[in-house]
């Protein structure tokens, strides 16, 4: 299975910070990833597929990029709102596999 | 729009069986896949396995094979996860999700239901 590595699995940051999360994937997936936000006690929300493309109703604030085997997720200026646990999910292959996950605080 | 409701709590004891569910309403059902994802307390998202409602195709991950069964009622636009003999290691949220795929080989998760709370203890 593709392992995907998170890092930092968590940080502390300040409103209106500019926030960088990477993904690294065991081997290379194109640009087959995803990223989710979930905040405590919901279901997770989509973010970004297919690495870079945001999903409608997503704020503008929040990118992605990359590909092979290196992603980043940017929050542009952080706020409120933001304030969750980040996941990145490869869909290249079976089985489909989540990141370890990067919670960001303030 | 897009919606994935789950079945309410469950609380059970080792050993014993459980069917939860995930209606789907609000597109074509046979046309996304549904996976079924756990979260246990505190931890990450881990994708249990996948099933194609318009023919049934499932994908199990290798953790989850033979420990439950993931199964489709096309007719009430309903997926199913189910477990033969609980352990108290199942404890966890479960979150049913809309896969969708996009000219890549598997899919991606476009809507969540609310998440199934499955406890097992003695």
């Amino acid at each position: 299975a593709i392992q995907l590595t998170q890092s930092p699995s968590s940080l502390s940051a300040s409103l209106g910070d500019r926030v960088t999360i990477t993904c690294r994937a065991s081997q290379g997936i194109s640009s087959a990833l995803a990223w989710y936000q979930q905040k405590p006690g919901k279901a997770p929300k989509l973010l970004i597929y297919d690495a870079s493309s945001l999903q409608g109703g997503v704020p503008s604030r929040f990118s992605g990029s990359g590909s092979g085997t290196a992603f980043t997720l940017t929050i542009s200026s952080l706020q409120p709102e933001d304030f969750a646990t980040y996941y990145c999910q490869q869909f290249i292959t079976y089985p489909l596999t989540f990141g370890g996950g990067t919670k960001v605080e303030i | 729009e897009v919606h994935l409701v789950q079945s309410g709590a469950e609380v059970k004891k080792p050993g014993e069986s459980l069917k939860i569910s995930c209606k789907g309403s609000g597109y074509t059902f046979t046309s996304y896949w549904v996976a079924w994802v756990r979260q246990m307390p505190g931890q990450g998202l881990e994708s249990m396995g996948i099933i194609y409602p318009g023919d049934s195709d499932t994908r199990y991950s290798p953790s989850f094979q033979g420990q439950v069964t993931i199964s489709v009622d096309k007719s009430t636009s309903t997926a199913y996860l189910q477990w033969n003999n609980l352990k108290a290691s199942d404890t966890a949220m479960y979150f049913c999700a809309r896969g969708v795929q996009l000219q890549r080989p598997s899919p991606f998760f476009d809507s969540w239901g609310q998440g199934t709370l499955v406890t097992v203890s003695s």
